[in-house]
């Protein structure tokens, strides 16, 4: 079965800290992305990748960096922290090509202080 | 881009009905509707999709249904069970992107 894991679950971070939320799956899957979910806004598209190296904007990238050092690792950066920022972050891979199903990890909670 | 519209943010059903979750889109060009399930504490899994070349698609107790022309789409869940309580997400795909509504918390009362 398809795995993404997500580390660390929870994370509590002061204002203006950098702080690095790593996602790692097992799919082989070429394609992967970071989302954040907030209460009334549903899933936000922060960056996503096409695989090693590659790294696109999603529809709300600012005060974020993502890198995609490997097929399997893909992390979201935050250089500076805010409280706008405190949130769930979700994980997902899938493999492109004709097939579009996303396979989410756990999620992260993160609360900036 | 692409923007979806989830339009019950809440809904409440008596075990053994049925329950709605509609959802609009707005990029005439979309073509792959998917419904992902949220749990409590857990990450969205896949639940069911549909493609623009068909109109009605059905996987056990679960149907979509899909309006072209009213950019309009619709997850039916019959014979509701308490297992079904979750968050549901419908999304569309845009370009190599899914966009997700804002998610229905559905409860399945006893």
């Amino acid at each position: 079965e398809a795995a993404v894991t997500q580390s660390p679950r929870n994370k509590v971070a002061v204002t203006g800290g950098k702080v690095t939320l790593s996602c790692n799956q097992t799919n082989n899957h070429n394609n992967m992305y970071w989302y954040r979910q907030d209460t009334g806004h549903g899933l936000r598209l922060i960056h996503y990748s096409y695989g090693a190296g590659s790294t696109e904007k999603g529809d709300i990238p600012d005060g974020y960096k993502a890198s995609r050092p490997s097929q399997e690792n893909f992390s979201l950066i935050l250089e500076l922290a805010t409280p706008s920022q405190t949130s769930v972050y979700f994980c997902a891979s899938g493999s492109g090509g004709g097939s579009y199903e996303q396979y989410f990890g756990p999620g992260t909670r993160l609360t900036v202080l | 881009g692409e923007k979806v519209e989830q339009h019950e943010s809440t809904l409440s059903v008596r075990e053994g009905d049925s329950a709605v979750i509609n959802c609009t889109y707005t990029d005439t060009a979309s073509s792959y509707f998917p419904w992902y399930k949220q749990e409590a504490g857990k990450g969205l899994h896949f639940v069911i999709d549909i493609r623009s070349n068909v109109d009605r698609k059905q996987s056990q107790r679960l149907i979509v249904l899909l309006d072209k022309k009213a950019k309009r789409f619709s997850l039916h869940i019959t014979a509701t069970q308490p297992e079904d309580s979750a968050i549901y997400f419908c999304a569309a795909k845009g370009y190599n992107v899914l966009y997700f509504g804002s998610g229905t918390k559905l409860t399945v009362e006893p």
